[in-house]
């Protein structure tokens, strides 16, 4: 696509409750990001990936993350048993490669209440 | 602790103002600095830069890095009231390579 596609834009799900995102990166990017934003901060960076590998997960904050990209093209970030404090932005990125500029998806919202 | 420093962290100005943002890093083994203008959209690149002193220009908006002293300046000239939003620095190492370490922003809002 012509850019960085996330769906839902906005999700809000009650605590307790599991959500999945998703996020359609540009095609032929190799390396794709998510990202968690709060209000007022900067992005916080969760996972990578190049192609189908996970290669890097040390930002996801807790088990009840996880995210996967199969084919090497899609990607879902997973959240189990919502709490409140996962209620943020997570944004989704792609790149060309890896030491190349990324571009984000406009993003879901994720409120849980 | 790698990290990013932005500054100031909010400002205002008058359409027709010139205004310099700052972004300062501690980054091991430093690879490249990225600029992003975010709206209510998604963070829109701006410019990356990975050598010192070379300036990149991009209509009223320039940008600078300075390896030595560890900061790169944005500049953006005859602002416009489009040019209000959040301003944001990231800075990759070639440690892992796998993250762009984000600054807080600036909010620059321009005023008619």
């Amino acid at each position: 696509g012509a850019g960085v596609s996330q769906s839902p834009r906005y999700k809000v799900t009650k605590r307790g409750q599991d959500v999945a995102l998703r996020c359609d990166p540009i095609s032929g990017h190799v390396s794709l990001y998510w990202y968690r934003q709060a209000l007022g901060q900067g992005p916080e960076f969760l996972t990578y990936f190049n192609y189908e590998a996970q290669q890097d997960k040390s930002g996801l904050p807790n088990d009840r993350f996880s995210a996967e990209r199969p084919e090497g093209s899609i990607s879902t970030l997973t959240i189990q048993r919502t709490e409140q404090r996962d209620s943020a932005m997570y944004r989704c990125a792609s790149s060309l490669g890896r030491q190349l500029e990324a571009f984000f998806g406009q993003g879901t919202r994720l409120t849980v209440v | 602790e790698d990290k990013v420093v932005q500054s100031p962290l909010s400002l205002v100005v008058h359409e027709g103002d010139t205004v310099t943002l700052n972004c300062s890093y501690e980054v091991t083994n430093f690879r490249s600095l990225l600029w992003y203008k975010q709206e209510k959209k998604a963070p829109t690149f701006l410019f990356m830069l990975t050598s010192s002193g070379i300036e990149k220009k991009s209509g009223r908006l320039s940008s600078i890095l300075d390896k030595k002293e560890l900061f790169s300046i944005l500049n953006i000239t005859a602002t416009q009231t489009g040019d209000s939003a959040v301003y944001l620095c990231a800075v990759k190492n070639s440690n892992t390579g796998n993250q762009f370490y984000f600054g807080t922003g600036t909010s620059l809002t321009v005023i008619p």
